[in-house]
């Protein structure tokens, strides 16, 4: 089945230092990365969607200039945090579509624990 | 805009009984699809099941199925002979069935925390 790799897996890192979190598509190409951010016990929140070659689709609230997602090939897409905060803190999961399957396809990743300290 | 909702923030069942775990969501399309997915202690997202709008017949994956119900806009699922290896969180998500931009994305609930008691 298809496979999405996520590293690292976990991170620590010193309050306004920049962390890049990679995605990678393992058997399939993905037009399409959603990067998602999860606290403790909630749902995940979609920051913003990625398509292969164009500018990430933000959703609202979500600052652009903070999260910079790059997608720069059909297999790898990368969240990088700018100068983190320890609000930034928390589970961010990277999720890839396989468009040969119409309709579903979504891949995970196993996700990244981020510590700002 | 579509909105999906979890009204069980938590669920209990003892092993090898039968849980249902409820999902509403809100649309005005009339094609889209539904999954629920699993997320485990490792949190690891993990595909459960999912329903076609356009099918009227239920999707069924082994010992869980679901009950669709699209003019209530109900998507519940059923876990049979509940296992140890069950407990987890479940979330319903809603996808557009229209094709192409942010319509990809998947909308998710906010999660039914399911024990399994031995």
């Amino acid at each position: 089945g298809a496979v999405v790799s996520q590293h690292p897996s976990r991170v620590i890192c010193k309050s306004g230092t920049s962390v890049k979190i990679e995605c990678r598509s393992l058997d399939f190409q993905a037009t399409t990365m959603f990067w998602y951010r999860q606290f403790p016990k909630q749902s995940l929140m979609l920051m913003a969607t990625s398509n292969e070659g164009s500018k990430a689709t933000y959703e609202q609230g979500v600052e652009k200039d903070k999260f910079l997602i790059n997608h720069a090939s059909l297999t790898l897409s990368t969240l990088t945090v700018a100068s983190a905060h320890p609000e930034d803190s928390s589970f961010y999961i990277c999720s890839a579509r396989d468009h040969r399957v119409l309709g579903y396809g979504y891949t995970f990743g196993s996700g990244t624990r981020l510590t700002v300290v | 805009a579509q909105t999906v909702t979890q009204s069980q923030p938590e669920m209990s069942v003892q092993e090898a009984e039968t849980v249902t775990l409820s999902c509403t969501y809100d649309t005005s399309e009339s094609d889209y699809y539904l999954f629920w997915y699993k997320q485990p202690p490792s949190r690891q997202m993990i595909l459960v099941i999912r329903q076609e709008a356009y099918k009227q017949q239920n999707a069924t994956e082994n010992r869980f199925s679901v009950n669709f119900q699209k003019a209530a806009k109900s998507f519940s699922l059923k876990i049979s002979d509940s296992q140890l290896g069950d407990a987890a969180m479940y979330f319903c998500a809603y996808r557009s069935g229209t094709y192409g931009g942010a319509t990809n994305k998947l909308i998710f609930g906010t999660g039914t925390l399911l024990a399994v008691q031995p």
